[in-house]
């Protein structure tokens, strides 16, 4: 149980498009979700954190307008890089916990596939 | 400042030996800790939480310990298999979020 699946996997732009990635919780209602950002080698950074229904938070340094969070549902979020710029390639990663965050509660993560960006 | 840190050098085991590895971390006060694992191209997968109240867990062939007197957290693997290698990342919870570490490769050697 508790799959997420991430679409697309792998996506090729030309630079100034805008590119769509999906989030979506198979088998589960997720209270939030998670979109990271990965480079090679390192650890996972947090873009944002978005709850059905509300605004995402962004993290410090992280542009709003440039990465566009809907959170429409309990089991669908997306990311939309707006005028994509090579410095934006990167491997992107969704996560969707069943529980709002709080401290000393459980709050594991479960991780779509991810979705390998490369902006030319 | 604070700093979650894990052996970024990968660590090469012979197989059927214990692999151990190792988080550590400063000026973070965790109410617990959890381990995943992420193999190439793939997003990270959960193997096991640990509470500030708990020692030791464990799961099948995998054990965690936590001490948060030394603010470390190390990530046991008995017998070994090639299948385990992939890279191993600890997370500590911060102000409801996770922090990351950058991860250890684990590579096991037939």
């Amino acid at each position: 149980g508790a799959v997420v699946s991430q679409h697309p996997s792998r996506v090729i732009c030309k630079s100034g498009t805008s590119v769509k990635i999906e989030c979506r919780s198979l088998d589960f209602q997720a209270t939030t979700m998670f979109w990271y950002r990965q480079f090679p080698k390192k650890s996972l950074m947090l873009m944002a954190t978005s709850n059905e229904g509300s605004k995402a938070t962004y993290e410090q340094g992280v542009e709003k307008d440039k990465f566009l969070i809907n959170h429409a549902s309990l089991t669908l979020s997306t990311l939309t890089v707006t005028s994509a710029h090579p410095e934006d390639s990167s491997f992107y990663i969704c996560s969707a916990s069943l529980t709002l965050l709080n401290r000393g509660h459980y709050n594991e993560q479960f991780f779509g596939p991810g979705t390998r960006l490369t902006v030319l | 400042s604070q700093k979650i840190e894990q052996n970024s050098e990968a660590l090469n085991i012979q197989e059927g030996k214990t692999a151990t590895l190792t988080c550590n971390y400063t000026n973070y006060s965790p109410a617990y800790l959890q381990w995943y694992r992420q193999d190439p191209g793939r997003g990270p997968v959960f193997l096991l939480l640990i509470r500030e109240n708990e020692k030791e867990k464990r799961k099948e062939r995998l054990k965690v310990t936590f001490d948060t007197t030394l603010k470390q957290s190390l990530f046991h693997i008995t017998a070994s298999q090639p299948a385990d290698s992939a890279t191993y990342l600890c997370a500590l919870d911060s102000n409801y979020q996770l922090i990351w570490g950058a991860g250890t490769k684990l590579i096991i050697k037939p």
